[in-house]
């Protein structure tokens, strides 16, 4: 079935710093999802992107979509304390399925 | 987040022994998703179930039964719990807004199996 592959799976970045975390498919996928996970917590919907080349902007976070469809990439500037915790991407996994990476666990050196 | 509980949410106990976990819903969602969450392996899908009685088996879903006799609520059985199951395991149901399914996840169930 459809799969998404995440790099890295871990990342310690300090305070302040920016960071880029990386989704990538083998196949081309017709959406990506992102979502959130703060440490004892339950996944959160941060943003879908379905057009070639998009790209997203919530405050500090910005998505984009491969040209291909095939990757996307959160990118994270001026990193606070709050962002710790697990990013997942998602692509659609058939019969309104998701098919999710395996995580960026991000933890946040003050 | 989309009227989604789980019960218990937390449980111990021992191998061989049968569990039910219940995820509950208000909003009359038709689809609902079990996950289990294991470090290093993300979120994996157990069963999924996309009406009344209406269910099918996700990409771990041995050892694993579920039932939807109500729109409202989805329940995952162990049959015979095994220390591999020990798990974090989540509820979702899937929810359209536009062109876009968005799932919505419960708090979750830690189960520790002995």
């Amino acid at each position: 079935g459809q799969q998404v592959m995440q790099i890295p799976q871990y990342q310690h970045v300090q305070e302040g710093e920016d960071f880029t975390t990386y989704c990538n498919s083998s196949t081309t996928l017709s959406n990506i999802q992102w979502y959130k996970q703060r440490p004892g917590g339950h996944p959160v919907f941060l943003i879908q992107l379905v057009k070639s080349g998009e790209v997203k902007k919530q405050k500090r976070l910005t998505f984009q979509f491969g040209e291909a469809k095939k990757n996307s990439s959160l990118h994270i500037t001026a990193t606070q304390t709050t962002d710790v915790g697990t990013y997942f991407c998602a692509g659609p996994g058939g019969n309104n399925r998701l098919a999710f990476g395996k995580g960026n666990q991000v933890v946040v050196i003050p | 987040d989309a009227g989604i509980t789980q019960s218990p949410r937390h449980k111990v106990t021992e191998t061989g022994t049968p569990v039910t976990l219940r995820c509950h819903q208000t909003e009359n969602h038709r689809y609902m998703y079990w996950y289990r969450q294991d470090p290093g392996h993300g979120l994996r899908l157990i069963h999924y179930s996309y009406g009344v009685k209406d269910t099918d088996k996700g990409e771990v879903s041995d050892g694993y039964s579920v039932s939807r006799s109500k729109t409202e609520d989805f329940l995952l059985t162990l049959e015979s719990a095994t220390s591999s199951q020990t798990s974090v395991y989540f509820c979702a149901i899937s929810k359209t807004s536009g062109s876009t399914d968005t799932q919505y996840f419960g708090p979750g169930t830690r189960l520790t199996v002995l």
